[in-house]
């Protein structure tokens, strides 16, 4: 079974720029997440999709980030304009019943 | 609302010696505990988790944890660590119909030969 999937791995911009990351959850995964994790921190949800409707996106800094998952399945995540401290590692997970899997994420450095 | 504390930003042991990492959770609903591992520029792997079953539960590559509702506690262990141990370890807790993770700050373990 393939697991999460997403990409870039890497990417390198300057503020105010913009990025886009892309995730493809497990074959069969109602349900994806999006995580900012923070260097020296744990990851933090960004917001939760059940199918193609959000269920939570209560920390979403909404004035820049969005996401999307138009036909329920992919789903990206945008920031516009970034900032220094979003620099993190972006990851993206989906989930069976209570157990999440975890891709292994997009590093993110703003310069 | 649910938090979880993880005592100890950094373990270091010795191969072969006992490995714990401590989790202390709270949460207002009956809650669902996970420790993660994560590997350098990789992300989080399951070790193990606990679902209102047994409250001594196993994970993969030798490790287990306890559930202590009345200590509030979900401590991580091992009885002899290995080199391939050393990595980051998260507890995370969820509860309510989202099953929304909440992580700890993480636990970095070091095994020194």
């Amino acid at each position: 079974e393939a697991g999460v999937a997403q990409s870039p791995r890497y990417k390198i911009i300057e503020k105010r720029q913009s990025v886009a990351f892309w995730c493809n959850p497990i074959s069969g995964h109602a349900t994806l997440y999006w995580y900012q994790q923070i260097l020296g921190q744990g990851p933090k949800l960004l917001i939760q999709f059940q199918n193609n409707g959000v269920v939570d996106d209560s920390q979403l800094p909404k004035d820049r980030f969005s996401a999307e998952r138009l036909k329920g399945v992919d789903s990206t995540l945008k920031i516009q304009p970034a900032k220094l401290e979003d620099s993190a590692v972006y990851l993206c997970a989906s989930s069976s019943n209570n157990e999440q899997f975890f891709g292994p994420g997009t590093r993110l450095t703003v310069l | 609302a649910q938090s979880v504390t993880q005592l100890g930003s950094h373990v270091s042991v010795s191969e072969g010696a006992l490995v714990l990492l401590r989790c202390n959770y709270s949460s207002s609903v009956p809650p669902y505990l996970f420790w993660y591992v994560q590997y350098p520029n990789q992300g989080l792997q399951l070790l193990l988790k606990y679902t209102s079953a047994a409250t001594l539960v196993k994970g993969i590559n030798g490790f287990e944890a306890e559930f202590k509702k009345s200590e509030t506690s979900f401590h991580l262990t091992k009885p002899s660590a290995h080199m391939s141990d050393a990595a980051e370890y998260f507890c995370a807790v969820s509860g309510g119909s989202n099953y929304k993770l909440t992580f700890g700050k993480g636990t970095l373990l070091t095994v020194n030969p």
